[in-house]
């Protein structure tokens, strides 16, 4: 089975500063690579995602990603960040070639929290 | 744009109530999902449904049962509701199989159990 590891629960940082919430996944074989963000009291949104292609992926308010399958990863990263990205953070893959009832499937990391300081 | 609604943002029940958490999509998605949300565990997946009718369980599908008898709706119920199913439940669907497994996702519901 496949899992993800997000390898910082929680993120700090200054607006306008840049950073990086790091995202590890453990198959090696295809597959989709997604990010998505959670504002507090709201469901999931999809910022980006990686099914083929380009290596980095661009999404949305400024945020990209950039798929490294030797190292299989997924790094989010954005160069300056508002205080309106304070958010959770989930990293989530799939199997495209799963069959019979795990197709279609997400796996979720355990999230990551940024919280942007003013 | 795609619409995952929930019947209720907020809900708090009783131990031994049953309890109905109704997802409605309205992109004529084959594909539906119910995960819990916990801090620290990420979103786990309940049961997923691939089309009317149909149901498979996911990695956490013990104390839950799901119905979904129209293609637009899928029902999580909590036969007898437990404190340890205090949490905040998420709903998705998505395209089937081809169209690249995005999920799409309701505001959640944050069940409380007393």
């Amino acid at each position: 089975a496949q899992s993800v590891t997000q390898l910082d629960s929680q993120v700090p940082v200054f607006e306008e500063a840049p950073v990086e919430l790091r995202c590890n996944y453990s198959s090696s074989v295809s597959v989709y690579l997604f990010w998505y963000v959670q504002y507090p009291n709201q469901g999931l949104q999809l910022l980006l995602k990686y099914l083929s292609g380009s290596t980095l992926v661009k999404g949305i308010n400024g945020f990209e990603a950039e798929f490294n399958k030797s190292q299989t990863s997924f790094h989010l990263r954005k160069p300056s960040v508002h205080i309106s990205d304070t958010a959770e953070y989930f990293c989530a893959v799939s199997d495209p070639n799963a069959g019979g009832t795990s197709y279609g499937k997400l796996t979720f990391g355990q999230g990551t929290i940024l919280t942007v300081h003013p | 744009d795609v619409k995952v609604t929930q019947s209720s943002r907020y809900l708090v029940k009783r131990t031994g109530e049953k309890v109905f958490l109704e997802c409605v999509q309205d992109m004529d998605h084959e594909n539906m999902f119910w995960y819990r949300q916990d801090p620290g565990l990420g979103l786990r997946l309940i049961y997923f449904s691939y089309d009317v009718k149909m149901k498979e369980k996911g990695d956490i599908p013990e104390g839950y049962s799901v119905s979904r008898e129209k293609k637009e709706r899928f029902s999580l119920i909590l036969e007898s509701a437990s404190t340890n199913q205090t949490s905040m439940y998420l709903c998705a669907s998505s395209l089937p199989r081809g169209s690249g497994d995005t999920q799409y996702f309701g505001p959640g519901t944050r069940l409380t159990v007393l």
